[in-house]
């Protein structure tokens, strides 16, 4: 059974740390997508990717988001400073066609 | 622009009764359309989709939804909840001309006992 994952689990870190979170998407899927999910904004779509190329980041901060895909099992996501609105739970899916299938997520504190 | 509508933010009901969760999409063109559940600490997992085809889309977990074009509408539907249904229920839209996905805002279904 085929699955998205996603690492870490739980993140707790301080105010200006750079927090890396890794997604691994499901072999032969080509695309990946990264989401925030809060109880004020719901689901946002941060970036996406297909066939390891960046196609939308427009949902992200610029100054202090990144998105990359080195190679086709891994995609990662920094905040780098971190701040404390950036508490939220990132979702990472991947697709192959028109249904995304998502991970775990990874629960950020930052305090 | 796309738009998913989810009426209703939270749906209590009773075990064992029917539940209808309600979604609205706009869109100019044809559209592929999902649910999506989330239980409490977990990702969304899938839980039917519409592509083409029959208007009635069987799903997991006994779930089913009905597309309705000139209503523009996919409701969600069960005949007979369980306490185990307790979740936030998605609704999205995609197209075939985009990747991505726009997501409602989710309804809580709470099954009470």
């Amino acid at each position: 059974d085929a699955r998205v994952t996603q690492t870490p689990r739980h993140k707790v870190t301080e105010m200006g740390q750079e927090v890396t979170m890794r997604c691994q998407p499901i072999l032969g899927h080509n695309t990946v997508f990264w989401y925030r999910q809060t109880m004020m904004q719901g689901l946002e779509l941060l970036a996406y990717f297909r066939n390891r190329a960046p196609l939308d980041d427009s949902g992200m901060p610029k100054d202090r988001f990144s998105a990359e895909m080195p190679d086709a099992t891994l995609a990662t996501l920094k905040i780098q400073p971190s701040e404390p609105r950036d508490s939220a739970v990132y979702f990472c899916a991947s697709g192959l066609g028109e249904t995304q299938y998502f991970g775990p997520g990874t629960r950020l504190l930052v305090l | 622009a796309q738009s998913v509508t989810q009426l209703d933010s939270q749906v209590p009901v009773f075990e064992e009764a029917p539940v209808e969760l309600r979604c609205n999409y706009s869109s100019s063109v044809s559209v592929y359309l999902f649910w999506y559940v989330q239980y409490p600490n977990q990702g969304l997992q899938l839980l039917l989709k519409y592509l083409s085809g029959s208007t009635l889309v069987k799903g997991i977990n006994g779930f089913e939804a009905e597309f309705n074009k000139s209503k523009t509408s996919f409701q969600l539907r069960k005949p007979s909840v369980h306490i185990s249904d307790t979740a936030e229920y998605f609704c999205a839209a995609g197209g075939y001309n985009t990747d991505k996905l726009i997501f409602g805002t989710g309804t809580r279904l709470q099954v009470f006992p």
